[in-house]
């Protein structure tokens, strides 16, 4: 059972404009989010995060948004350059074993068209 | 910075074989993690640890194991390899729950193939 969900597997985006990428949870317990890029042949890097007793938390270009009584939090990328193609997970956090424990979600392939 | 290298970024086995992916930190962190990426699942948690010689299962365990000796180095075992087991290996750690809003860092990665 997939616990976070990204339903658009890519995304095109011409330079400059928005690019906006979703992502989808079902377990009410998640008390933290994370967004992360991976470029090919690298680890993924963390970008931004957002807890989940805020709604926004904004970091230059990139601003994540959550409405947790949908249980979906985006990612706002303004303006998109070249450099921001990449594959994008959403990861969400739960409190287990005595640790912090991270589930994400199955990526979205950003391309931003110059 | 924070560094994480895996020892291998490409690795070839074959079925049967007891395969060893190597996992080292340099800043002191008390979790370690082993993920796997596969094309359309993105990254599952295999294992993870929480300190020396603590260990937990992730949501998929089967046919692996791991080792964590020393709190900078943290070992995934494949007991005998299956081609079902060729995959990108990825190994994260973060500072302990007492920084709770700390992220992992991750590897580049061991790109492992079983034939």
């Amino acid at each position: 059972d997939q616990q976070v969900k990204q339903n658009s597997p890519s995304l095109s985006v011409q330079e400059g404009r928005i690019s906006i990428l979703n992502c989808d949870y079902t377990n009410s317990m998640f008390d933290y989010f994370l967004w992360y890029k991976k470029y090919p042949a690298e680890g993924p890097t963390f970008l931004i995060s957002i807890s989940s007793i805020k709604d926004k938390n904004e970091d230059g270009r990139f601003t994540v948004f959550l409405n947790k009584s949908a249980k979906h939090l985006s990612l706002h990328i303004v303006p998109s350059q070249p450099g921001d193609s990449a594959v994008y997970f959403c990861a969400a956090r739960n409190y287990t074993s005595g640790t912090y424990k991270y589930i994400f979600g199955t990526g979205t392939r950003l391309k931003v068209l110059a | 910075d924070v560094k994480v290298t895996q020892s291998s970024r490409y690795l070839v086995k074959r079925t049967g074989e007891k395969v060893f992916l190597e996992c080292v930190q340099d800043m002191d962190h008390e979790n370690m993690f082993w993920y796997r990426q596969d094309p359309g699942l993105g990254l599952r948690l295999i294992y993870f640890s929480y300190d020396v010689k603590m260990k937990e299962k992730g949501d998929i365990p089967e046919g692996y194991s791991v080792s964590r000796e020393k709190k900078e180095r943290f070992s995934l075992i494949l007991e005998s390899a299956s081609t079902n087991q060729t995959s990108m290996y990825l190994c994260a750690s973060r500072p302990g729950t007492r920084y709770s809003n700390q992220p992992q860092h991750f590897g580049d990665g061991t790109r492992l193939s079983i034939l």
